[in-house]
């Protein structure tokens, strides 16, 4: 059964560094073809993607938050951690990991977790 | 990037009857493996999204067949063929043919 659960702080401050762990299960990141993905949702908007972590650690991100956002995995626990750093209130979302499947070019997220929201407030 | 366009943004179905959700690319997902690259979500109230469709048409493990997804190109559709209560939700399309990944920016399916 695969599951994935993401966890953080829930309030941070502006400018301060943002760390999201993404704990799963049911499946492994070093299987080819595995990936793991970030998206965000703010409050009442759609969803945006940040950043993809694949099965041979290659990484991709997001254009505009390419600069801020580092992604990173640690297969020995499980684990795919994503920092975003100098946060703002118009970060302010819900993060959800999702597993990202690979079969030939196609890729898709078939499994998310329930999302963790982050609050950017002074 | 590529920019996601969803029409409407909104819609109110009676049960039973039909729906459809447009959705636009600013650029072609077809890729060279010959399939189109675009996916549909819906987001039911309180959850994350699920995977409903991939490459314009293929139903996800465990989709009723009443969804049914089309297009090419540029143009694709979504359609219900009768709405049933436990398909409200947001609906959005997705194009993974070039990253970075983007979103329309959802359909949301309330029942008359």
């Amino acid at each position: 059964q695969v599951t994935l659960r993401e966890s953080g702080p829930a309030l941070v401050k502006p400018t301060q560094t943002l760390t999201l762990a993404c704990t799963f299960s049911g499946f492994s990141l070093t299987t080819s073809g595995v990936c793991v993905s970030w998206i965000r949702q703010s409050p009442g908007k759609a969803l945006e993607w940040l950043a993809r972590i694949d099965w041979d650690d290659d990484k991709w991100y997001s254009t505009s938050l390419k600069t801020r956002l580092t992604i990173s995995k640690d297969t020995s626990k499980n684990q795919v951690v994503l920092t975003m750093t100098n946060m703002d209130p118009v970060d302010t979302a819900t993060y959800y990991c999702a597993r990202t499947l690979r079969l030939g070019l196609e890729y898709y997220f078939d499994y998310w977790g329930q999302g963790t929201l982050v609050t950017v407030s002074s | 990037d590529i920019v996601m366009t969803q029409t409407p943004l909104s819609l109110s179905v009676t049960p039973g009857q039909p729906a459809s959700i447009s959705c636009k690319s600013s650029q072609s997902l077809l890729r060279s493996d010959g399939k189109t690259h675009l996916y549909w979500y819906l987001q039911k109230p309180g959850q994350s999204p699920q995977l409903l469709i991939y490459v314009v048409s293929s139903r996800f493990s465990g989709v009723p067949d009443r969804f049914s997804g089309s297009g090419s190109g540029t143009d694709f559709t979504l359609k219900i063929s009768r709405v049933e209560a436990e398909d409200v939700g947001v609906y959005y399309c997705m194009q993974g043919a070039h990253l970075p990944y983007s979103f329309g920016q959802g359909t949301k399916l309330e029942i008359k």
